[in-house]
């Protein structure tokens, strides 16, 4: 069974702070998904990472993917308040039909 | 493009009622997904189908629980006899086909709160 380990669940950071959450998963995966929810929202795509190695960036934020290591981060770079939100990885595991596995979430709290 | 539409948004039944929640996909999007999330947690997928078919549906409670998408009109989820353990937000996801090296586009969500 996939299991997708997202860590830390809770992340408290001040403004023009660095961090990198951690996404850990346990089997063979095409594809990773990273998504951000606000509170009482829906799930926004921030990336798709598809290959060893794939880097991404967009604003802030840069996620990355090694296959091998069967892990992917999200790295925040000088936070800002609007950054405060959940963050999910999933993860379509190889041979699927194409449903997600989510991680638990990182909620993100930045503080001015 | 209208995205990825669910209705409705606010769902309050009793014990023993049916809940029925609905997902248009995005225009163009034939694969779609049902996700149930609980308080602080993350989604678990429940259903994938597409037109007229069943394709996945491996996290769906046996019992009670019942999805469809027609050749005509929205994705249905359909919860039969609620108890108090089926409150949750319900999300709906569309791609336009398996494994496109897109996202899945979710809906805003159906919270069904059972009394």
């Amino acid at each position: 069974e996939l299991k997708v380990e997202q860590n830390p669940l809770f992340l408290s950071m001040q403004e023009g702070k660095n961090y990198t959450i951690y996404c850990n998963y346990s089997t063979t995966s095409d594809r990773l998904y990273w998504y951000r929810q606000d509170p009482g929202k829906s799930l926004e795509s921030l990336f798709v990472l598809l290959s060893n190695g794939a880097v991404k960036q967009e604003g802030r934020l840069m996620a990355s993917l090694d296959t091998k290591a069967r892990l992917s981060t999200l790295h925040i770079t000088a936070a800002v308040h609007d950054l405060s939100a959940t963050y999910f990885c999933a993860v379509d595991m190889t041979g699927s039909q194409g449903n997600l596995i989510f991680g638990k979430g990182t909620k993100l709290s930045v503080k001015p | 493009n209208a995205g990825v539409m669910q209705n409705p948004r606010h769902l309050v039944r009793r014990r023993g009622q049916e809940a029925r929640l609905r997902c248009s996909p995005m225009k163009g999007h034939s694969h779609v997904y049902w996700y149930r999330q609980l308080p602080e947690e993350g989604l678990k997928f429940m259903v994938y189908l597409q037109k007229e078919n069943i394709i996945d549906e491996s996290g769906m409670p046996k019992e009670r629980f019942s999805a469809e998408f027609p050749k005509e009109g929205p994705s249905i989820l359909r919860i039969q006899q609620v108890v108090r353990g089926d409150s949750a937000a319900y999300f709906c996801a569309s791609s336009p086909r398996r494994g496109a090296d897109q996202p899945q586009h979710f809906g805003d969500g159906t919270r069904l709160s059972i009394l």
